[in-house]
């Protein structure tokens, strides 16, 4: 079975900086796709960044990127020029390609992320 | 506006009792799932369904019951037998695709034991 870890418990960067969270997963399977949610005090859960693992190329949203290194297994979001309203959960999750039309994901435990003014 | 509807917010159980999770959409997605929220921890699935009149069993799902009679609306039940049922939790909806949808979320349900 796929697992999901985000080693960092918590996090903390100053409002404009730049802050990185870290992902790693395990997996047998060479197809899948990774994500990163976000999930803010108000508990509504955010789709913040997807990203293809048969695509070398690094997924972007705007300020939200992602390094995704395939053979070491591991999926970082980058968060440049923090804002307020950043602070949040932070979850990576798995879905693997093999499962037909339904996205069941495996998530991580979370990052907890606080912005300082 | 289109999207997912959870009620109640908040929700007390008693001891012994069953009690039902609304979740409703409007997005004329296929797919429903219900995942369960305890603090520290990430989210698990419980239930989820592809299509109506069909449902299979997630990661935890025993002490939980679901049905998915329209497409619209994929109600969770927490059974007696669910011993830890505090918790929160969040339905979600999606498209059916073989490419990896993003999933809509309600905005979940607290519930508690009295």
């Amino acid at each position: 079975a796929q697992t999901v870890t985000q080693s960092q418990p918590e996090m903390s960067v100053q409002e404009a900086e730049t802050v990185t969270l870290s992902c790693t997963y395990d997996t047998s399977e060479s197809d899948y796709y990774l994500f990163w949610y976000k999930q803010p005090p108000s508990r509504q859960m955010i789709l913040v960044i997807r990203q293809e693992a048969y695509k070398q190329q690094n997924a972007t949203e705007n300020r939200f990127s992602v390094n995704f290194q395939k053979a070491a297994k591991s999926f970082s979001l980058k968060i440049s020029d923090s804002q307020l309203g950043d602070a949040a959960m932070y979850f990576c999750a798995y879905r693997s390609a093999e499962q037909g039309g339904s996205e069941k994901l495996v998530f991580g435990k979370g990052t907890k992320l606080t912005v300082n003014p | 506006d289109g999207g997912i509807t959870q009620s109640p917010k908040y929700l007390f159980r008693k001891e012994g009792q069953n009690v039902t999770l609304s979740c409703e959409q409007n997005l004329n997605h296929d797919a429903m799932y219900w995942y369960r929220q305890d603090p520290g921890q990430g989210l698990r699935l419980i239930y989820y369904s592809q299509i109506v009149n069909d449902f299979q069993k997630g990661d935890i799902a025993e002490g939980y019951s679901v049905s998915r009679e329209k497409k619209e609306s994929f109600p969770l039940t927490v059974t007696s037998a669910q011993k830890n049922p505090t918790a929160f939790y969040l339905c979600a909806s999606s498209r059916r695709s073989l490419y990896g949808e993003k999933l809509f979320f309600g905005s979940g349900t607290q519930l508690s034991v009295l």
